[in-house]
């Protein structure tokens, strides 16, 4: 069975400063992995995600991510953080396919932006 | 195009009742998930339906709750008999198909509160 561990509840970051939010997976195959945000009251807007290729993922609003299997993780990663950027942050794993595109969430990482 | 459509945002229902959720999914999707986000907590998957079909409802509880996306109209949730325990967050995302090409779009979800 599929899983996402996302170890930290809590973030807090100082604005312009930079952000990781860590995201380790479970999964039997070639997962497909993606990074949602959800701001309070809003449902979930889709970051990034990554398939198969170049294992450093690009994403909105400057926002990248790092594929790594040997450490089976897929960790997010911004420069430098806007007040904006206070949200909780989701890690998901995929089997997408013929019986649906069904995601595994991990239970969210929440980030506070300190002035 | 509009966005996938959840209503009510919010409601608020007695124990013993039934609460209704709708979910009208982007234009020409046929594919609709429904999850469920506990507080505090993250996403769990809770069915999938392609138009008239349930196609897996591994994550829905066995008894009280019920899905259908009708050929006609929108995708309800009903949950009869609401006990506190179901209060959380219903979210619902649609896709045109399945596979990579098919990424899922949520709504912003409706909040129930079990009073």
């Amino acid at each position: 069975a599929q899983s996402v561990t996302q170890p930290d509840i809590h973030i807090t970051v100082s604005e312009g400063a930079s952000l990781e939010l860590r995201c380790n997976y479970s999964y039997g195959a070639t997962p497909y992995l993606f990074w949602y945000v959800q701001s309070p009251g809003q449902g979930l807007q889709l970051l990034l995600k990554y398939f198969s290729g170049d294992t450093l993922v690009q994403g909105i609003k400057g926002f990248e991510a790092e594929f790594k299997r040997s450490q089976s993780s897929f960790n997010l990663r911004k420069p430098s953080v806007h007040w904006s950027d206070a949200a909780e942050y989701f890690c998901a794993v995929g089997a997408l396919g013929a019986a649906g595109n069904k995601l595994t969430f991990g239970g969210g990482t929440r980030v506070l932006v300190k002035p | 195009n509009a966005g996938v459509m959840q209503n009510p945002r919010h409601l608020v229902r007695r124990r013993g009742q039934e609460a209704r959720l709708r979910c009208s999914p982007m234009k020409g999707h046929s594919h609709v998930y429904w999850y469920r986000q506990l507080p505090e907590e993250g996403l769990k998957f809770m069915v999938y339906l392609q138009k008239e079909n349930i196609i897996d409802e591994s994550g829905m509880p066995k008894e009280r709750f019920s899905a259908e996306f009708p050929k006609e109209g929108p995708s309800i949730l009903r949950i009869q008999q609401v006990v506190r325990g179901d209060s959380a967050a219903y979210f619902c995302a649609s896709s045109p198909g399945t596979g990579e090409n098919s990424p899922l779009h949520f709504g912003n979800g409706t909040r129930l509160t079990v009073t």
